[in-house]
C-alpha cells in the first residue's frame, strides 16, 4: 500500500530535550510538508521541501529544524527552544506543487 | 495577507439536513481550491478539488463545492448529511501556484442521529 507514515503515534518528552519526529512516503512524491495542528487553528505549515537536499521555512519554522537526505523521507527534530512544542504534528507530500497532499496519521507529542 | 477564512467553526446538524460550510480567501489572483475531511481517528483525506473548469466541483460521499470567483468563495454543501459526516472539514487555497497551501481555521460538524 502506497502512503505516509509517521512515527511514533503518541511521543513524550522532558521539557529541554530534542525529539524527532519520523515521516517516510512511499508516493514517489518531490515535495514533503510538516504542520503543527492546534485545535481552532487549522494547520500552520512549519517547513516544506520541493526537493531532496532542499528545504524552505514556513509560518512557525522558529524552534524546528529539518532535513532531506533521501526523496522517501523528511524528518522533523523539535527543539529545545521551541517555546510551545506540545501539539499535533503532521506529515504530508504532493507530487507537484498544484497537486492535492497527502497525510500522514499524525504524532501526538507531549512536553512537560 | 493572504487569509483563508471559514466562518462556522463549529456546527450542529440532524441527520438529513442540509448543509452548507463556508469558505472565503482573500487574494485576487489564480487559485486552486481544497476541501479535505478528517474523520473522527482518522488521516486528513481529500473530498474535493477545484483547478479550472467548472465551478461546481463534485467529491467524495455526495459532497460538491462551488468556486464564485467573485465573492473569492469554495462553499461545501451537502444535500442530506448523515451522521458518519461527523468529523472536521477544512478549506485550502494555493495562491498564483506556491507551494504553500493557505488553510482555514476548520469547522467541526457533529450530526446528531
Amino acid at each position: 500500500d502506497g502512503g505516509i507514515t509517521q512515527s511514533p503515534k503518541y511521543l513524550f518528552r522532558k521539557e529541554g530535550q530534542n525529539v524527532t519526529l519520523s515521516c517516510e512516503q512511499n508516493l514517489n512524491h518531490d515535495a514533503m510538508y510538516w504542520y503543527r495542528q492546534d485545535p481552532g487553528q487549522g494547520l500552520r505549515l512549519i517547513y516544506y521541501s520541493q526537493i531532496v537536499n532542499d528545504f524552505q521555512k514556513g509560518d512557525i519554522a522558529e524552534g524546528y529544524s529539518v532535513s532531506r537526505e533521501k526523496k522517501e523521507s523528511f524528518p522533523l527534530t523539535v527543539t529545545s527552544a521551541q517555546k510551545n512544542p506540545t501539539a499535533f504534528y503532521l506529515c504530508a507530500s504532493s507530487n507537484t506543487h498544484k497537486d492535492e497532499q497527502y497525510f500522514g496519521p499524525g504524532t501526538r507529542l507531549t512536553v512537560t | 495577507a493572504q487569509s483563508v477564512s471559514q466562518h462556522n467553526h463549529h456546527v450542529i446538524l440532524s441527520e438529513a439536513a442540509s448543509l452548507e460550510l463556508g469558505c472565503n480567501y482573500s487574494y485576487g489572483g489564480t487559485v486552486n481550491l481544497f476541501w479535505y475531511v478528517q474523520y473522527p481517528g482518522q488521516h486528513l483525506q481529500l473530498l474535493l478539488k477545484y483547478f479550472s473548469g467548472d465551478p461546481l466541483v463534485k467529491g467524495i460521499k455526495g459532497f460538491e463545492a462551488e468556486f464564485i470567483k467573485s465573492k473569492f468563495s469554495f462553499n461545501l454543501r451537502k444535500p442530506s448529511v448523515q451522521w458518519s459526516d461527523t468529523a472536521e472539514y477544512f478549506c485550502a487555497v494555493n495562491m498564483d501556484s506556491n507551494y504553500q497551501l493557505i488553510w482555514g481555521a476548520g469547522t467541526k460538524l457533529i450530526i446528531k442521529p
